[in-house]
């Protein structure tokens, strides 16, 4: 199966250091969105691309929080400095924009991030 | 702007019990619809879908959904509740690029299911 894949898996670091977390999209898939849950505010769409594109990131703390995809195999999310509440759990999702508009997501096993 | 509601965020069933999550949408244009399942320390993966047609979508591992545009609804049904069932479920809505609302998913809080012997 085709899979969205993240890194780190884990990590943990300190205030005021730099984050930056990865995911390679499935092969052929278009858009690309990066959420993060938490418990107190759930599953929030930080930005999303389209044909590597950035369309909306309206939900991103900007100035700390960068997202690009410098090429259609990876998309990078970049938190610096980083602050004990991004502490959270960071998806990424992939998918391919269809003539329906449906656009199914495929979700990376997410990056657990702590700052401490 | 979309958003969904789920009512419930937690709900507790018997093993071969009926599964009934609530979900309620709100959308200026006609919605999609979805539901996804997490389980413990994995990402979000599709149950089922609802763009255009019929109403009544089933999905994956035994679960249905019902569209009804008169109430705003897309709960998620499955006749009788298993032990691996226990994850916690996203009901999800976005407008789709035909109605220009873009295609980013606005997910709902979560409800975590329980499954008991």
């Amino acid at each position: 199966d085709a899979r969205v894949t993240q890194t780190p898996r884990h990590k943990v670091t300190e205030m005021g250091q730099e984050v930056t977390m990865r995911c390679q999209p499935i092969l052929g898939h278009n858009t690309v969105f990066w959420y993060r849950q938490t418990m107190m505010q759930g599953l929030e769409l930080l930005a999303y691309f389209r044909n590597r594109a950035p369309l909306d990131d309206s939900g991103m703390p900007k100035d700390r929080f960068s997202a690009e995809m410098p090429d259609a195999t990876l998309a990078t999310l970049k938190i610096q400095p980083s602050e004990p509440r991004d502490s959270a759990v960071y998806f990424c999702a992939s998918g391919r924009q269809g003539t329906t508009g449906a656009n199914v997501l495929t979700f990376g096993a997410g990056s657990r991030l702590t700052v401490l | 702007a979309q958003s969904v509601t789920q009512l419930g965020s937690h709900v507790s069933v018997s093993e071969g019990a009926l599964v009934l999550l609530r979900c309620n949408y709100s959308s200026s244009v006609p919605p999609y619809l979805f539901w996804y399942v997490q389980y413990p320390n994995q990402g979000l993966q599709l149950l089922l879908k609802y763009t255009t047609g019929a109403t009544l979508v089933k999905g994956i591992n035994g679960f249905e959904a019902e569209f009804k545009k008169s109430e705003t609804s897309f709960h998620l049904t499955k006749p009788s509740a298993h032990m691996s069932d226990a994850a916690e479920y996203f009901c999800a809505v976005s407008a789709g690029i035909l109605t220009g609302g873009g295609n980013k998913l606005t997910f709902g809080t979560g409800t975590q299911l329980k499954v008991e012997l």
